[in-house]
Order: structure tokens, then sequence, then C-alpha cells
């Protein structure tokens, strides 16, 4: 059973780095074709998708943010982090984690989800 | 640019009804399309991969087709617990986008 789980502050303020924590269970970072995706979505508002990072360290930024993106993963402990710097109040958004597989060719993009953490940018 | 335009926006509709949503691509993005619900406070919920695929354990009511540029998903048979927003995804073409979503309500 695949679970992921999102950690991170709740609040941060104009100008910080959010830094948030996936752990995730019932698959391997280190299995081929896996990765762990990052997605945004403002209050009432569509998704945005932000990063992928795949089994092999390869990464995929969405280029809109790509300055201000970075996503890292460490296999043993089945976490990924993502980092997004010069937080604004329009970056207030539910962050989520989502698994991505490649098996017997066919891609499964973001199967399983997070439940998400709200970061709210403000002073 | 790429652009992803799912239409309609908002759509009511009554219990037993067929319920149809679009999603058109700007380029061709063969079938690399997923369709999402979501339920307030929840994450997205897959029910179609790969254009027309369902996902495990989703209702078979719920359909997608489409190629290419233009996917449709259908609701065949409205039921109460279908009250929700739905959106597209294509992840075909970097960045992958999703659709604005359809809400749906009932009539």
């Amino acid at each position: 059973q695949i679970t992921l789980r999102e950690s991170g502050p709740t609040l941060v303020k104009p100008t910080q780095t959010l830094t948030v924590t996936c752990n995730f269970s019932g698959f391997s970072l280190d299995t081929g074709g896996v990765g762990v995706g990052w997605i945004r979505q403002p209050p009432g508002k569509a998704p945005e998708w932000l990063a992928l990072i795949y089994w092999d360290d390869d990464k995929r930024l969405n280029p809109s943010l790509e300055n201000r993106l970075s996503v890292s993963k460490d296999t043993s402990k089945n976490q990924v982090v993502l980092m997004m710097t010069n937080m604004d109040p329009v970056d207030t958004a539910t962050y989520y984690c989502a698994h991505r597989s490649h098996v017997w060719g066919t891609y499964h993009y973001f199967d399983h989800w997070g439940q998400g953490v709200l970061v709210t940018v403000s002073s | 640019d790429f652009q992803m335009t799912q239409s309609p926006s908002s759509l009511s509709a009554s219990l037993g009804d067929r319920v149809t949503i679009t999603c058109q691509a700007s380029q061709d993005i063969t079938i690399y399309l997923n369709w999402y619900q979501q339920k307030p406070g929840n994450p997205p919920r897959l029910l179609i991969y790969d254009a027309s695929n369902l996902e495990l354990g989703v209702p078979s009511r719920f359909s997608g087709s489409g190629s290419g540029t233009v996917f449709t998903f259908t609701i065949s048979s409205l039921q109460p617990e279908d009250i929700a927003t739905y959106y597209c995804l294509q992840y075909d073409v970097l960045p992958y986008s999703f659709g604005q979503g359809t809400k749906l309500d009932l009539k």
C-alpha cells in the first residue's frame, strides 16, 4: 500500500525559504521508473505541477519557478524534500507530493497523493 | 506555449444524467492524460490514466476517451457521490499541466 505524507511549516514570511518534506512508504525511490512529484494548489484554484525527482536522481522543474525550486531525495529514509526560496503571498497554497512509476510500458503519473500541507505566506 | 483548455468550468446536472467534460491540448500529447476527481479538503483522486484506462477500484460509470489533442471524460449516470471538481492533467509536455477544472453540482 502506497502512502505519502507531507510535513512542513503552515506559515512562512515573505522572502523566507519554504522546506517541505515528503515521507513515503509502499515503494522505493531506488526502483527503476519510480519518481516523486510536487504539486501545489492555491485555495480555490487548479493544481500546478512544480517538480519531479526520479529514482536515478534526474530532476524536472517547472520552468516558471525553476530559479526558486530545488528537490532532493534520501532513499534510505524514504524521503523527498522540496525547497522554494523567496516566498511571496501568491505562493500560498496546499503543497502535495505524489507518486509516479513506469511499469510494464505504462506510465502511472501521480496516482497516489499525500494529504498535503497548507502553507500560508504572510508577514 | 503549450495550453490545456478544460470545459465547461462549471456544470449542473441531475442524478442519473450523463455528464461530459472535455480537455483540449494545444499540441499532440498522444494519450498522456489523466482525469482526477477532487472533493473539498482532499487531494485529487486519480480516476482515468493514459486517457482511457480506468484506475483500479474506480466505478465503471467513469470513462475517458480521446488521443492527440481532444479528450473526453464521461460519467454515464451521475450519482450523489460524484459531486466534486474534476481536473485533467497532461504529462507529455513539460511543464506538466492541469486543466482549469470543472465544478459539478446538482441541478
